[in-house]
């Protein structure tokens, strides 16, 4: 089974600031790991993706993602946070090649103070 | 490119009424296709996927059915509504293989009163 973890349901960032948006993990075998973002009455957007190689990860918007095998994570980053960037954001696994299912997180929302 | 559409967008529906739900998509062909719902602005629930025509996956056994009659659209539908139907239900599509990112119709709102 594959499963994944949003330890947070809300994180608060002043604008300027770095953010990041934790994600955790659980998969036998290696994971293919995304994340979305989801506006008000929106489809969820594709941000990035790790499949494999390099564990720094660029993704849309200026969004970056590290992934950590030995913690399971892939924490989402952002140098400096936007008003705009304020939205709901998703972490979703999936496991092996042929596995054709995603497994959500429950969803983080993202608010930056002007 | 590629393209997704869903309609309608907003529907409200009593209980015990018919649902059909379309998804199609353009610029692609043999997707993978999925329907999801979201209930409170929240986490996605898988409800059916298809990898090819007539070939659905269902991943919660409840009152609602899905069919794919043709390689790029897929249609979410339902015999009777529950006041539990209620939901953002969205469509999505990949590449065809784990590896590759879904991506998702605008949504619709469906409200069972």
């Amino acid at each position: 089974a594959q499963s994944v973890a949003q330890p947070e349901d809300q994180v608060n960032v002043a604008e300027g600031n770095p953010l990041t948006v934790k994600c955790t993990y659980s998969v036998s075998g290696n994971p293919y790991l995304f994340w979305y973002v989801q506006y008000p009455n929106r489809g969820l957007q594709f941000l990035l993706k790790y499949i494999t190689g390099d564990n720094l990860v660029k993704g849309s918007y200026g969004f970056e993602a590290e992934f950590n095998k030995s913690q399971t994570s892939f924490h989402l980053k952002k140098p400096s946070a936007l008003v705009s960037d304020s939205a709901l954001y998703f972490c979703a696994v999936s496991a092996y090649f042929g596995n054709e299912k995603l497994t959500f997180g429950t969803g983080t929302r993202l608010t930056i103070i002007p | 490119s590629q393209t997704i559409h869903q309609w309608p967008a907003t529907l409200v529906q009593p209980v015990g009424s018919p649902l059909s739900l379309e998804c199609t998509v353009e610029g692609t062909s043999n997707p993978n296709l999925y329907w999801y719902r979201q209930a409170a602005g929240r986490g996605l629930q898988l409800l059916f996927y298809s990898v090819g025509i007539g070939q659905i996956s269902s991943e919660v056994p409840q009152n609602l059915s899905a069919s794919r009659p043709q390689d790029r659209q897929f249609i979410l539908s339902s015999k009777k509504l529950l006041l539990s139907d209620s939901g953002f239900y969205l469509c999505a599509w990949n590449a065809g293989t784990a590896a590759y990112e879904q991506y998702f119709g605008p949504g619709t709102r469906l409200t069972v009163t």
